[in-house]
């Protein structure tokens, strides 16, 4: 079955970090890009950046960059998303998605990251 | 506050058709032919109904139809149905360094 399965709920205080995991399975990994998207309570959807699993490159929005690490491991299939110096207005749900051209076709269905003291 | 400017909300009755605008500028929606429409049912991962302006995956209803003009592209539902009513989201390739933008999401409600 194609799917992006990822990890589980986090909560976190501000100035933490933290590792979202994105598992791949049912079709080539490195074949595909991976975007990580995030939104946030009653909120649209924010494009954070993108890695190419195949040679690792990736490309960030500016908005977050200095501040997130995208990798891949494609022994595991799995692509890692961390987030650091966490903000209370960080707290969302953030998504994997998979993108062969200018579209996001499959999507993970989301890792909740609460932020607060 | 959203790269891409759309209604917050359109409705309409069954069978009726509606169509959201996503509204951009020459450096996104104006600049490549790289639009797609998301559904998004609450708690759940949004889906992809239309990519590259017009075109539809497989499995998607062709009650679903995209088009583009100038710096605003639309979405047109025909023939509504209750399961059309979600929240759809537009977006946009803006280029190498800006990469995608999304519009802000437009609630359909079906009457």
């Amino acid at each position: 079955q194609v799917q992006l399965v990822q990890s589980g709920v986090e909560v976190k205080e501000p100035g933490a970090s933290v590792k979202i995991s994105c598992k791949a399975s049912g079709y080539t990994f490195s074949n595909y890009g991976i975007n990580w998207v995030r939104q946030a309570p009653g909120q649209g959807l924010e494009w954070m950046g993108w890695i190419s699993p195949y040679n690792g490159d990736t490309n960030n929005a500016q908005k977050f960059q200095g501040r997130v690490t995208m990798t891949t491991d494609t022994s595991t299939n799995t692509a890692q998303m961390e987030l650091r110096s966490l903000r209370s207005d960080d707290t969302a749900v953030y998504y994997c998605a998979r993108s062969i051209n200018w579209d996001f076709d499959l999507w993970g269905r989301g890792t909740l990251v609460s932020v607060s003291s | 506050q959203s790269a891409l400017t759309q209604p917050r909300s359109v409705s309409g009755s069954p069978g009726q058709s509606v169509t959201i605008s996503c509204t951009g500028t020459t450096s996104d929606v104006g600049g490549y032919n790289y639009v797609s429409w998301y559904q998004q049912d609450p708690g759940k991962a949004p889906k992809l109904i239309i990519y590259d302006v017009n075109k539809r995956p497989s499995g998607v209803p062709d009650r679903f139809s995209g088009s583009k003009s100038g710096n605003t592209a639309s979405l047109t539902v025909s023939g509504l149905q209750a399961e059309d009513e979600s929240d759809y989201y537009c977006c946009s390739y803006a280029g190498i360094y800006t990469s995608w933008v999304f519009g802000g999401g437009t609630k359909l409600t079906v009457l």
